[in-house]
């Protein structure tokens, strides 16, 4: 099976715009999850979403948001971007069919805000 | 509300030192465990996990954890580390119940040669 995939790899962003990041899950995999990782914060919950809804929520502001497609691709948007949102972005997906099914995770999108 | 904790921000330790990661979770409800290994400049990996049954589990590379679930913890250890352990440990808590996962905010190893 092909792994979680994110693209792009890389970006560069100036203060105020907004971005999209996408993420194609593990074929078969439902649930896929968004994690954004910065040094000495570990990784922090985003949000969840599973067959096209969005499971759970972590406390993020509301420039961050999301969607699933049926296909199980997903995306996640910034608004108005800020300095502090420069990390990584680290999407996961897992089968979700009962207990012992971790997440696999994808390479990441770095961020840099300017 | 719930959270992971790793007590140790950053081990050091030389070659054929024993190792061990605490990690402890606030949640009184089922768990699944987990254990990931980043690497340097590569993505996070699934290194052991558990769910049910034996609460000594055995994962890639020689590496164990062991639940102990009225300490609510789930610490990683490994008799002899290696210089290519070298990397960052996150400790992972699934709440079953709600499919909510939440990681700790990971552990560095730095191994010497």
């Amino acid at each position: 099976k092909a792994g979680v995939t994110q693209t792009p790899r890389y970006l560069i962003k100036t203060r105020g715009q907004q971005v999209t990041l996408s993420c194609s899950p593990i074929s078969g995999h439902r649930s896929v999850s968004w994690y954004q990782q910065t040094p000495g914060q570990g990784l922090q919950f985003l949000f969840e979403y599973f067959s096209e809804t969005q499971r759970n929520k972590g406390n993020f502001p509301g420039r961050f948001s999301g969607r699933q497609f049926s296909n199980s691709r997903s995306e996640m948007n910034v608004s108005t971007l800020e300095l502090g949102d420069s990390a990584l972005y680290l999407c996961a997906s897992r089968e979700d069919r009962g207990q012992g099914y971790g997440y696999t995770f994808g390479s990441g999108t770095r961020l840099t805000v300017v | 509300a719930q959270s992971v904790s790793q007590h140790n921000h950053h081990v050091i330790l030389s070659e054929a030192a024993s190792l061990e990661l605490g990690c402890n979770y606030s949640y009184g409800g089922t768990v699944n465990l987990f254990w990931y290994v980043q690497y340097p400049g590569q993505h996070l990996q699934l290194l052991l996990k558990y769910f049910s049954g034996d609460p000594l589990v055995k994962g890639i590379k020689g590496f164990e954890a062991e639940f102990i679930k009225s300490k609510f913890s789930f610490n990683l250890r490994k008799p002899s580390v290696q210089w290519s352990d070298t990397a960052e440990y996150f400790c992972a808590v699934l709440m079953y119940n709600n499919n909510d996962m939440r990681f700790g905010a990971g552990t560095r190893l730095t191994v010497k040669p």
